[in-house]
């Protein structure tokens, strides 16, 4: 079966930009999460989306927003961006009902690079 | 969720056994081990994961010692394919505020050479 993928796998934006990164999952699978992948700060939780709905959130500031369709494709958007925000940004999902680890499949990622 | 302490590298060479060690030792009674792996430029790859059972799959087996306060994942006959940076994770299994989350530390970069 597909694997989640992840749209677009590379990109690079202005500083003040915003940017929309879009991420499908494993068809069944209801839930996504996504993450920051930084050299000085690893993988890093930003948000989990189920059923249209955040269920969980990291500690990252406002500019860091998601959404989930009815068709469990999620879409994560960077307003304002800085610098810092570049990174590798990974989703990941899985069915949702259970949080076993094992049920979480990633994506390879965008990787955004802020000039 | 309990923190790990992983050695940040290590070395392995091909068709050897990989041993690599995680310390929990703050782990609570609810809490599994979990081991992920990341092979440069993808995502993180689930491996295995156990509560207080030695787990065997056909990827590795997990080795958690009696007092789960440390663990080691085996890889038994390493390629160079496996070369990667290994992660392990404590958390628990239920929903809450895990729901999608998994608190990745540094890991141990593990290099597999001829």
């Amino acid at each position: 079966k597909a694997g989640v993928t992840q749209t677009p796998r590379y990109l690079i934006k202005t500083r003040g930009q915003q940017v929309t990164l879009s991420c499908s999952p494993i068809s069944g699978h209801r839930s996504v999460s996504w993450y920051q992948q930084t050299p000085g700060q690893g993988l890093q939780f930003l948000f989990e989306y189920f059923s249209e709905t955040q269920r969980n959130k990291g500690n990252f500031p406002g500019r860091f927003s998601g959404r989930q369709f009815s068709n469990s494709r999620s879409e994560m958007n960077v307003s304002t961006l800085e610098l810092g925000d570049s990174a590798l940004y990974l989703c990941a999902s899985s069915l949702g009902f259970s949080t076993g680890v094992e049920g979480y499949t990633f994506g390879s990622g965008t990787r955004l690079t802020v000039v | 969720d309990a923190k790990t302490t992983q050695p940040p590298s290590m070395d392995c060479a091909e068709g050897r056994a990989a041993n690599l060690p995680c310390n929990h030792s703050t782990i609570s009674g609810n809490e599994y081990v979990y081991w992920y792996r990341q092979i440069h430029s993808q995502g993180p790859q689930y491996i295995i994961h156990g509560l207080k059972n030695n787990e065997t799959n056909e990827m590795a087996s997990l080795i958690i010692t009696e007092d789960r306060k440390s663990s080691t994942l085996i890889l038994p006959h390493a390629t160079l394919r496996d070369t990667a940076v290994y992660y392990c994770i404590v958390r628990v299994e239920a929903g809450g505020t895990s729901y999608g989350k998994l608190t990745f530390g540094q890991g141990t970069i593990l290099t597999v050479h001829p």
